[in-house]
């Protein structure tokens, strides 16, 4: 089966600027994620959707971030205006369910540069 | 919410040997443990995972062993090969709603030829 998709590969933006990443999950997969992973750290949950609603935001700072997920398939996750620590990879996984222990399948990932 | 810390940060081991990492959680609800290899500039992949109602699933080469009463658990590699060299982490999520997973800070891992 096809796996999750992501683009861009690669970004570099100054800051301030604005950037979008995209996401096309597993077919089927109704649950999606956004992860920040910074360099050497693992990944940090920014939101969880289930379809197109959201069920956990808690770490999204959304003075500057925001994410949808429309029609409960590709998702896209926006950074308004930029800062030099939002210098990361930006990965998406998705995952068949959320509360059945469901394993989760990462996309290749945004590496995001903010100079 | 759920704190998980991962040991070592970094591992040198020569082929053919073991590499254990552990992993400790602080979630006693904590159900789910998934085991994810990255290698450099790759996505996550998952290697294996363990629920808690097992105390250790064996795949080949890997193993994983979970004490829920000491909140820990490990990855064991057994007969290592140069293709494991990649960063390893582990991960845990609670049981329950809206629950997230949440991810050690990961172990570079260099088997030696």
């Amino acid at each position: 089966e096809a796996g999750v998709a992501q683009s861009p590969r690669y970004k570099i933006i100054e800051k301030r600027q604005s950037v979008a990443f995209w996401c096309n999950p597993i077919s089927g997969h109704a649950t999606l994620y956004w992860y920040q992973q910074i360099l050497g750290q693992g990944p940090k949950l920014l939101i969880q959707f289930q379809n197109n609603g959201v069920v956990d935001d808690s770490q999204l700072p959304k003075d500057r971030f925001s994410a949808e997920r429309l029609k409960g398939v590709d998702s896209t996750l926006k950074i308004q205006p930029a800062k030099l620590e939002d210098s990361a990879v930006y990965l998406c996984a998705s995952s068949l369910e959320w509360y059945a222990q469901e394993t989760q399948y990462f996309g290749p990932g945004t590496r995001l540069l903010v100079l | 919410g759920e704190n998980v810390e991962q040991h070592p940060s970094t591992l040198s081991v020569q082929e053919g040997d073991s590499a254990v990492i552990k992993c400790t959680y602080s979630d006693s609800a904590s159900n789910y443990f998934p085991w994810y290899k990255q290698e450099l500039g790759k996505r996550p992949q998952l290697i294996i995972d363990i629920r808690s109602n097992v105390g250790e699933k064996k795949d080949q080469r890997i193993a994983v062993t979970l004490n829920k009463t000491a909140k820990h658990f490990s990855l064991h590699i057994t007969e290592t090969q140069p293709e494991d060299s990649a960063v390893y982490f582990c991960a845990a999520r609670p049981t329950g709603s809206a629950r997230q997973l949440t991810f050690g800070s990961g172990t570079q891992l260099t088997v030696l030829p």
